[in-house]
């Protein structure tokens, strides 16, 4: 089993729509990141979290420790916002990679 | 200055040939990492720097070197590469190894190894 799984795999919505995107980690972390890549591009940081809730824009992303659980939620969806996102977790200053949700969004 | 500079931003090289990748950055961080990342799946970390000192990931080949010059550089020297090592090379750098602190992460070096 994976330290780090996301869900779902795959996620194809149509313009306009609330995406939600869920990591859950099975090992201690002291931070969890979500980053955005484009097809053959760099990776974008979007957040670093270590509790609660952030916003930018039009992305949400919340981290329950207890639970081991974080969702990224992206509102009024656009086709620019098709990417992978990827969960990553800081353990024991290493950064652990889920393995990226892949999200189209169709105008 | 919130970025993470690479160059180039595409190699084509071949088996024989001796290259470097460079990344750079102006923000102070004092920690800078090496990437790899193949088709469809997360980075791999292949090195740190960190406060001028370098870890390894074991499990990369002696032909692939890093090189620090100084805290806002780091190379990554290319040598009698492989078709698989083939990728997307990814630079990032923190303002420390801490827990808390983000990374920032470069566009990325898309390496073709013929």
């Amino acid at each position: 089993k994976n330290e780090v799984e996301q869900s779902p795999q795959n996620l194809t919505a149509q313009e306009g729509e609330f995406i939600t995107i869920n990591c859950s980690y099975s090992v201690g972390i002291s931070a969890l990141h979500w980053l955005q890549q484009h097809p053959g591009g760099g990776i974008v940081s979007l957040f670093m979290l270590s509790s609660g809730k952030k916003k930018h824009g039009r992305l949400i992303a919340t981290i329950n420790i207890q639970e081991k659980h974080s969702s990224l939620h992206i509102t009024a969806s656009h086709p620019r916002d098709s990417a992978v996102y990827i969960c990553a977790v800081v353990n024991n200053y290493q950064l652990i990679w889920g393995a990226g949700t892949k999200l189209i969004i169709k105008p | 200055d919130t970025e993470v500079t690479q160059t180039p931003k595409h190699l084509v090289m071949g088996m024989t040939n001796k290259k470097s990748l460079k990344c750079e950055q102006h923000m102070g961080h004092r920690a800078m990492y090496w990437y790899k990342q193949k088709a469809k799946k997360p980075p791999e970390l292949m090195f740190v720097y960190s406060y001028e000192k370098l870890s390894i990931n074991e499990s990369v080949p002696s032909r692939f070197s890093p090189e620090c010059p100084n805290s806002s550089l780091l190379n990554l020297h290319l040598h009698a590469l492989q078709p698989e090592d083939s990728a997307l090379y990814l630079c990032a750098s923190s303002q420390d190894q801490g827990r808390l602190h983000g990374q920032y992460f470069g566009p990325g070096t898309r390496l073709t190894v013929l």
